[in-house]
């Protein structure tokens, strides 16, 4: 069965304290990988998507990896506005498949 | 506004009411799609379309929940006979199409509406 589990459920840092986001999947034929970010009371927004093994891309704070079982969501020195629910989707077929999420709140 | 956005935003009915549920999508996006979030969960895909055709409907949870998108633009998703375990935020996203390279894979989200069945 597809899955895809996303850890820690919650995570709590201080404000310049690095740390990753980890997502794994059991999916056939995956054709991509997605990282969003959701505030309270609004839909994802879109972050990132990941295509193959050893992929990386960076926007900012924020770093993701993949590799064949699973995808790293890095922050490095976060701030209170990184402070969001991080999801993992994957596109298998014609569907997403989501993770349910890692509450991420940043400490000033 | 250019986002994509969903009326309306809080839909309370009472069990066993017929509810319908409005996308309109970014103009051009050839692709919408409808999830369902329950409380503290990711979204959970419900149906695809791309242009007016329904190409996946797999993730509909019953024979009462019905997608249609009859131009090729907004798109109505309808409950029947509600019960209380469709209380969710539905989410509907658009991309411009769904191949091909990140551009036009990347989904924008609307902002929901929040259904309380009581």
């Amino acid at each position: 069965e597809d899955q895809v589990t996303q850890s820690p459920e919650a995570l709590r840092l201080q404000e310049g304290e690095s740390s990753s986001l980890n997502c794994s999947y059991t999916v056939s034929g995956l054709r991509g990988l997605f990282w969003y970010r959701q505030d309270p009371g609004k839909g994802p927004e879109f972050l990132f998507t990941l295509y193959s093994a050893g992929e990386e891309k960076e926007k900012e704070r924020l770093k993701a990896t993949l590799t064949k079982k699973e995808s790293f969501l890095h922050i490095t020195a976060p701030k209170p506005e990184d402070s969001a629910t991080y999801l993992c989707a994957v596109h298998a077929g014609n569907q997403f498949y989501f993770g349910t999420g890692t509450s991420l709140t940043v400490i000033p | 506004g250019a986002g994509v956005s969903q009326s309306p935003r809080y839909k309370v009915a009472k069990r066993g009411q017929d509810v319908a549920l409005r996308c309109d999508p970014i103009s051009g996006h050839v692709s919408l799609f409808w999830y369902q979030q329950a409380l503290g969960q990711g979204p959970e895909f419900l149906t695809y379309f791309q242009n007016e055709a329904q190409l996946d409907k797999s993730g509909l949870p019953s024979d009462r929940f019905f997608a249609e998108r009859p131009e090729g633009s907004v798109s109505t998703l309808k409950i029947q006979r509600t019960q209380q375990e469709d209380s969710a935020v539905y989410l509907c996203a658009s991309s411009l199409a769904w191949s091909g390279t990140e551009t036009y894979n990347e989904q924008f989200f609307g902002p929901g509406t929040r259904l309380t069945v009581l």
